[in-house]
Formats: structure tokens, sequence, C-alpha cells
């Protein structure tokens, strides 16, 4: 069964640039997760998606962040304009969906912002 | 607000010692808990879980966790740890039995031969 793939896996972009990450989750999986790990702290979870529709993204900036989930399978990731401390690992996972399910990661998009 | 705190940012270990990494969140709500390891240069897996049951869950590769509710912990033990153990470890919990995972900062284990 293929994993949760994730792309590009390092991006290097000036401050106030804008950039895209990309997510393909496991096939049948109807929750995606996208995650914002600052070196040296835990995963924070930024936006939930059940299929198509967004079920939580009260930690999502969403003065420079947006994301989208078409046709409930891929999803994207933006940040326009980026700030020097959004410097992270951009994490997408998924789960089958429902309580105590296991979420499912992929291998991150590391974003350096100078 | 809801956290989850790992004490222990760094935990050195003799190989073949045991270990113990600690993990308390902060409410004594209804809970799922789960531990996950990240090894170098890979993805976060899934190491346990505890749903339901039995309060001591073990994952393939010897470590377990003991949920204990009255001390709002979750640590995670092994008795007798390997080179390969070397890596880092997030605990993470759903509370209300809700979706979303709230992680702690993780706990960087390294065995040293």
């Amino acid at each position: 069964e293929a994993g949760v793939a994730q792309s590009p896996r390092y991006k290097i972009i000036e401050k106030r640039q804008s950039v895209a990450f990309w997510c393909n989750p496991i096939s049948g999986h109807a929750t995606l997760y996208w995650y914002q790990q600052i070196l040296g702290q835990g995963p924070k979870l930024l936006i939930q998606f059940q299929n198509n529709g967004v079920v939580d993204d009260s930690q999502l900036p969403k003065d420079r962040f947006s994301a989208e989930r078409l046709k409930g399978v891929d999803s994207t990731l933006k940040i326009q304009p980026a700030k020097l401390e959004d410097s992270a690992v951009y994490l997408c996972a998924s789960s089958l969906g429902g309580v105590g399910k296991t979420q499912y990661f992929g291998p991150g998009t590391r974003l350096l912002v100078l | 607000a809801q956290s989850v705190t790992q004490l222990d940012s760094q935990v050195p270990v003799f190989e073949e010692a045991p270990v113990e990494l600690r993990c308390n969140y902060s409410s004594s709500v209804s809970v799922y808990l789960f531990w996950y390891v990240q090894y170098p240069n890979q993805g976060l897996q899934l190491l346990l879980k505890y749903l339901s049951g039995s309060t001591l869950v073990e994952s393939i590769n010897g470590f377990e966790a003991e949920f204990n509710k009255s001390q709002t912990s979750f640590h995670l033990r092994k008795p007798s740890v390997h080179i390969s153990d070397t890596a880092e470890y997030f605990c993470a919990v759903t509370f209300n039995y809700g979706q979303n995972f709230v992680f702690g900062p993780g706990t960087r284990l390294s065995v040293l031969p």
C-alpha cells in the first residue's frame, strides 16, 4: 500500500514570495491533515479536511495561508506572502476518519524562508 | 488550553539499558493517547496507541506504555534499548474523543554504544 506522498521535499524562498505544497493521501482515506512542525517543537495542526470540506482550520493563519482539497483526494497548501517565521517542516497526514483512528504521515516538505 | 508535556527534550542512554520517556497531558477528560516515532530522515510513524481496555499497551519492537488516568500520564518504556531505537519520540493526545491530535514537543532518544 502506497503511503502519503508530498512534494516538493525541500524549498528555499525569500520572504514575501509565495510557495505551494502538494499532498496525495493514502487511497480511501477521507480525512486529511496539514501540520506545521517548527524546529524543536511537535507538529501543530493547521487544517483538517473531511473529504473536500474543512472540519477545523482554527489555527491556520488565514491572512497568508490557504488550503484546498479538490475532489476529496489531493490537497495543496499555499503561503502568500511568506515570512521568516514560516520556516518549518510541513507535514501532511491522512486517516480513515473517525475518533481514535491512526494518522499516517508523509515525509514532509522542509521550507526555508530567507 | 489542552496541552501535552514531554519534560525531557533529550535522553541519552547506553545500549541495553532501560529507558522511560515521560508524557503528561493537561486534562482528565476523555482521551485517546498515542506515541509516534520519527527516525532520522524519515516521517512520523505510529508506535503504539491506547483507546480503551487494558491500560498497558505494547508495540511490536518491545516498547510499552501505560495509561494512568489519575496522573494524566502515558509514559513510554523499554527494558533494553538498541542503537536502532535512536529517534525522536512524540506523544500525542486527542481530547474529548475528538479527531485532532495535540502533540508534545518531542523527546530525542540517543542510544550510545
